[in-house]
């Protein structure tokens, strides 16, 4: 079982301001790290699949950040909108085994 | 493009029983995953098919089993239903699996009474 941890569990930011979150994760046999984000009363959506260290990704204000050698990986929100209200999972294919194993997720809630 | 569709997407049983839930890929995808999602325990990998082969099995008993189809079409089945058993299920399909980014179904609730 491969341990993937994420923290905070949760946070609250005010709207318009920034914020980050870490998925920490066994280094060794890495493949892939997926991050998704899970809206209520929705089914998660993917938002990266980074695979090179010091990989950097982005889709709109968020962005996400690799480090394979030390294990994490950081999700950025920029100028956070109450639509980014949501839970956010990571998850790690090692050994390119087809089995991903996800952390508890972060929540984020953004207020008005 | 249709997304991924799973049915039923409410299901209540008794203990002891069994249950049989579906789901269907989005077109031409080949890899289908299977998580259960109970309360503080976040998503846990039950087991991924790819062309109709099981590529990988999560730490769950023998009572879970799965399959695919031709189609890649997938079935989970849930035999001798514990109370410890209610949970949402999801499924997704990705292209090949592995750093393909999954897509996910609704879920199924499945409440064990």
């Amino acid at each position: 079982i491969l341990n993937v941890e994420q923290s905070p569990q949760s946070l609250h930011v005010q709207e318009g301001d920034s914020t980050n979150f870490t998925c920490s994760f066994p280094s060794s046999n890495f493949y892939a790290l997926h991050w998704y984000r899970w809206e209520t009363a929705k089914s998660p959506e993917a938002l990266f699949v980074m695979t090179l260290n010091g990989d950097e990704k982005k889709k709109g204000r968020i962005s996400a950040t690799l480090n394979t050698k030390e294990g994490y990986s950081y999700l950025y929100i920029k100028g956070s909108q109450p639509e980014d209200s949501a839970t956010y999972l990571c998850a790690l294919a090692a050994n390119n085994d087809y089995k991903l194993s996800f952390g508890a997720g972060t929540t984020v809630t953004v207020r008005a | 493009k249709a997304g991924v569709t799973q049915t039923p997407r409410y299901l209540i049983k008794t203990r002891g029983q069994q249950v049989t839930l579906s789901c269907s890929p989005i077109s031409g995808h080949r890899s289908v995953s299977w998580y259960q999602q109970t309360p503080g325990q976040g998503l846990q990998f039950l087991f991924e098919y790819f062309s109709e082969t099981q590529r990988n099995k999560g730490n769950f008993p023998g009572r879970f089993s799965g399959r695919q189809f031709s189609n890649s079409r997938s079935e989970m089945n849930v035999s001798t239903l514990e109370l410890g058993d209610s949970a949402l299920y999801l499924c997704a399909s990705s292209l090949l699996g592995g750093d393909y980014e999954q897509y996910f179904g609704p879920g199924t609730r499945l409440t064990v009474t």
